[in-house]
């Protein structure tokens, strides 16, 4: 059973182009969840999905950012503008319930 | 002020020695507890859980104080591969989202 992937590993934008992150979860997992870990701190919190659904956006920014996990494919998190101070690690983690959260190995964003 | 908060370190000891990482948190609400190991550049990684009355993994031991809302990780004779940042997290909410704390650098040394 492979684990929660994630692509692409690292990803290069320029300020105000769009950044897609792809998270495939864990095999017979529907509960998806975001983070974002800036340099030097720990990991935040931004979204909980279930298939087709936002259960818990409360640590998304208000603008730019966006979440989708469709009935089939992967989840994304789509941002749209990109500034500096988005460059960070975005992992991914699955449950089969809420219950154990398995990551993914992350992106690496960097904004030129 | 942070939701789990931990000292940054970095913690320096000789391999053999016994360290001790500690972790309060705000929220009383906060139902379980964990500790996550992550190494540089990657993702983090469920060291154990922790509970009220304590738990051991080997030379890892784990404890929760819910009145003091403080939490406790000790390692015993340290490895050179226990390098790595120590994550005090707590599970939060209703729907279980992860509250980490910043984490504590581990560097052990021959």
């Amino acid at each position: 059973n492979a684990g929660v992937m994630q692509n692409p590993r690292h990803l290069v934008r320029r300020r105000g182009q769009e950044a897609r992150l792809r998270c495939s979860p864990m095999k017979g997992h529907s509960h998806v969840y975001w983070y974002r870990q800036l340099p030097e701190e720990g990991l935040k919190f931004m979204v909980y999905l279930q298939k087709e659904n936002i259960i818990d956006e409360s640590g998304m920014p208000k603008e730019r950012f966006s979440a989708e996990f469709p009935k089939e494919g992967p989840s994304i998190l789509r941002i749209q503008q990109v500034v500096r101070g988005d460059s960070a690690a975005y992992f991914c983690a699955s449950s089969p319930s809420q219950d154990t959260q398995y990551f993914g190995p992350g992106t690496r964003l960097t904004v030129l | 002020r942070k939701e789990v908060e931990q000292d940054p370190g970095p913690f320096n000891v000789p391999e053999g020695a016994t360290v001790a990482f500690n972790c309060t948190y705000s929220n009383s609400a906060s139902q379980s507890f964990f500790w996550y190991r992550q190494d540089c550049r990657k993702e983090p990684k469920l060291l154990m859980s922790v509970y009220s009355s304590g738990n051991e993994d080997g030379r890892f031991t784990a404890q929760l104080n819910r009145a003091s809302q403080y939490i406790s990780l000790l390692i015993r004779d340290s490895k050179l591969s226990d390098s790595a940042t120590y994550l005090c997290v707590a599970l939060s909410g209703g729907y279980n989202k992860l509250i980490f704390g910043a984490g504590t650098r581990l560097a052990v040394h021959p």
